[in-house]
């Protein structure tokens, strides 16, 4: 029973390169969502995904930030360009594929992203 | 929008005492309220949820949490602390799908 699980753990990178986070959610869930946690600050919300759909991305950057759930494979959220301000826990979270609202989330320990 | 709010940043208690961590929401509609709790550098595990029904609502590791409407609160509590439970706990609130929106947090510290 393999929980959500984020790769890699601790990332650092230099202004200007590229980050890739990904997450494989839960077996059996189709619903990933990834949150930002800046230092001394609660989640906050960044985008819902289904399986190659993105259903909601109203809490993402509109620049340098892109998130994708391929068919096959981990969901990746993708920073270009980091720059220090991006430095943060990102959480992955899931959820079983259904229709009723609220559903429980299931979250991954997070990938700490450190940008020099 | 909806917003959460936790007024304590930093709350520390002796083993063995009880605990009561502070919640109020803001939610135009029925809201959906979660507690959950961090331990250091890992994930969320979830405490315990409301959704509807009985306003006392039990979660795990003995904790449980009360929604008032009238006060927009949903506080957290537990009557015996153990040392284990020192972490950081944050209240959430969604009415839409599992679309969460977290208060800042409360570190709790359990001295012995």
């Amino acid at each position: 029973n393999a929980g959500v699980m984020q790769n890699p753990r601790h990332l650092v990178r230099r202004r200007g390169q590229e980050a890739r986070l990904r997450c494989s959610p839960m077996k059996g869930h189709s619903h990933v969502y990834w949150y930002r946690q800046l230092p001394e600050e609660g989640l906050k919300f960044m985008v819902y995904l289904q399986k190659e759909n993105i259903i909601d991305e109203s809490g993402m950057p509109k620049e340098r930030f892109s998130a994708e759930f391929p068919k096959e494979g981990p969901s990746i959220l993708r920073i270009q360009q980091v720059v220090r301000g991006d430095s943060a826990a990102y959480f992955c979270a899931s959820s079983p594929n259904q229709d009723r609202i609220a559903g429980e989330l299931f979250f991954g320990e997070g990938s700490r992203l450190t940008v020099l | 929008a909806q917003s959460v709010t936790q007024p304590d940043i930093h709350i520390t208690v002796s083993e063995g005492a009880s605990l009561e961590l502070r919640c109020n929401y803001s939610y135009g509609a029925t809201p959906y309220l979660f507690w959950y709790v961090q331990s250091p550098g890992q994930g969320l595990q979830l405490l315990l949820k409301y959704f509807s029904g009985d306003t006392l609502v039990q979660g795990i590791k003995g904790f449980e949490a009360e929604f008032k409407r009238s006060q927009s609160s949903f506080n957290l509590r537990k009557p015996s602390v153990h040392w284990s439970d020192a972490a950081e706990y944050f209240c959430a609130v969604t009415g839409t799908a599992s679309k969460l929106t977290f208060g800042t947090g409360t570190r709790l510290q359990v001295t012995l």
